[in-house]
């Protein structure tokens, strides 16, 4: 069965510094994975997908097999990065995602 | 594009009443999902169709929710009779069909209800 965890509800960083979200996942096949964000009564958008290993926004996740994680990483949080952050997972052919249950990102000043 | 439209943005009712919420995908998108958000459950899929025809509606909570795609640039949920428990904000999205993986879903803007 497919399940993404975020075992973090409430992450709070002060500006500047570096910042993770965690996501483990559970899937016996190839998944796809994603980050999307949620900023404050916003709709939700596609951060990152792993397919691509790019840098959105500063932020980076890298796929780990072995450990089935997918963690959101960024070297120096900033203030409007406060949001809801949400790691989606897909199966084969990306038909059905569903989400983990979101960790909400405070960034103080 | 416009993107995934939703309509209303916001929904007040009573407990009893039928609820209709309303989504427009993205033009060319084969698959269109509703998704629930809660500050409990988080996002719960609900349903999604391929092509207009439901493919999984598992996560369809009771009976009283019902829904349907009867054309390619429209798909309705509803509620009936609607609980104060249903209190939620309502997501449609949609992706196109070789693209999810690479793209992810485009969402729409949601459904704020609130059932009082």
């Amino acid at each position: 069965a497919q399940r993404v965890t975020q075992p973090e509800k409430l992450l709070s960083v002060f500006k500047g510094a570096p910042v993770e979200l965690k996501c483990n996942y559970s899937y016996s096949g190839s998944p796809e994975l994603f980050w999307y964000v949620q900023y404050s009564r916003q709709r939700l958008q596609l951060l990152l997908r792993h397919i691509s290993r790019e840098s959105i926004k500063g932020f980076t996740a890298d796929l780990n097999k072995g450990e089935t994680s997918f963690h959101l990483k960024k070297p120096f949080a900033q203030e409007e990065d406060s949001a809801m952050y949400y790691c989606a997972l897909s199966g084969t052919g990306g038909f059905k995602t569903i989400f983990g249950a979101g960790t909400r990102l405070f960034v103080k000043a | 594009d416009a993107g995934v439209i939703q309509s209303p943005r916001h929904e007040v009712t009573e407990m009893g009443q039928e609820v209709t919420l309303r989504c427009k995908p993205i033009s060319g998108h084969d698959y269109l999902f509703w998704y629930r958000q809660t500050m409990m459950r988080g996002l719960e899929l609900l349903i999604y169709f391929n092509n207009n025809v439901p493919i999984d509606d598992s996560g369809m909570p009771e009976d009283r929710f019902s829904a349907k795609m009867p054309n390619a640039s429209f798909s309705t949920l509803k509620i009936q009779p609607s609980e104060p428990r249903d209190s939620a904000v309502y997501f449609c999205a949609s992706s196109p069909l070789r693209r999810v993986a690479n793209y992810g879903y485009t969402f729409g803007s949601g459904t704020r209800l609130t059932v009082v």
